[in-house]
């Protein structure tokens, strides 16, 4: 039982770039997020998936999208990379009981030159 | 969303108690209190959630006045490795999605 895996844990690129961040879980949880953290404060909510099929926008989905592909896994693309979205990427499930306890995976840190 | 403001660093000794207090002035009818822990370079990990009242677990202990305007976690005897940043949310069914808002938390340092 991995919990939640992200590929990949770091990644470089270079302004107007393109990318995907992978995310799987293997809880069986129908909801998926995706958050990021920049240095030195909490985390942002960009898009999330309540269940396989529908994704919705979070805080901060400006230069990002979605795909939740089935109920394992939600990526996050970057078409068109800029500096301002530096930063560490965490993907989350969460549990149905608890209602608010969501496992996240480890992170991706991205640096956009 | 209810908007949450808890301290932004605290410290503390190992062994002794640490408590954390959280306000929620605008907490819904529906939202529940969670808790969060994160250290460096790591995702945030659960601790506790409570609506009313007191909740225990084997790790914190989460008070809630009745008027639900602020909690408190309470971390017994805490040691170095408790040294984190949490967070306090406040979330409620939004969309059918349970979204959490999360702030820029409190930084606990334990010192030795």
């Amino acid at each position: 039982n991995a919990g939640v895996t992200q590929t990949p844990k770091f990644q470089v690129l270079k302004t107007g770039q393109s990318m995907t961040l992978q995310c799987a879980q293997d809880m069986n949880h129908n909801s998926m997020y995706w958050y990021r953290q920049d240095p030195g404060m909490g985390l942002r909510l960009i898009y999330y998936s309540a269940s396989e099929g529908t994704t919705d926008k979070g805080e901060v989905p400006n230069g990002y999208n979605v795909s939740r592909l089935n109920k394992r896994e939600f990526s996050l693309r970057l078409e068109s990379a800029a500096p301002s979205q530096t930063s560490v990427y965490f993907c989350a499930s969460r549990n149905e009981n608890p209602l608010y306890e969501q496992y996240f995976g480890p992170g991706t840190r991205l640096t956009v030159t | 969303l209810a908007k949450t403001t808890q301290p932004i660093s605290m410290d503390s000794y190992e062994g002794q108690e640490v408590n954390i207090t959280c306000s929620h002035n605008n907490i819904a009818t529906n939202d529940y209190i969670t808790w969060y822990q994160q250290f460096p370079s790591q995702g945030p990990r659960f601790i506790i959630q409570g609506y009313k009242t007191k909740v225990t677990n084997e790790v914190a202990s989460l008070f809630i006045p009745a008027d639900r305007k602020s909690s408190t976690l309470s971390l017994p005897r805490v040691s170095l490795s408790d040294t984190a940043v949490y967070y306090c949310l406040v979330g409620g069914l939004m969309d059918s999605s349970y979204k959490l808002i999360f702030g820029s938390g409190t930084r606990l340092l334990v010192r030795p």
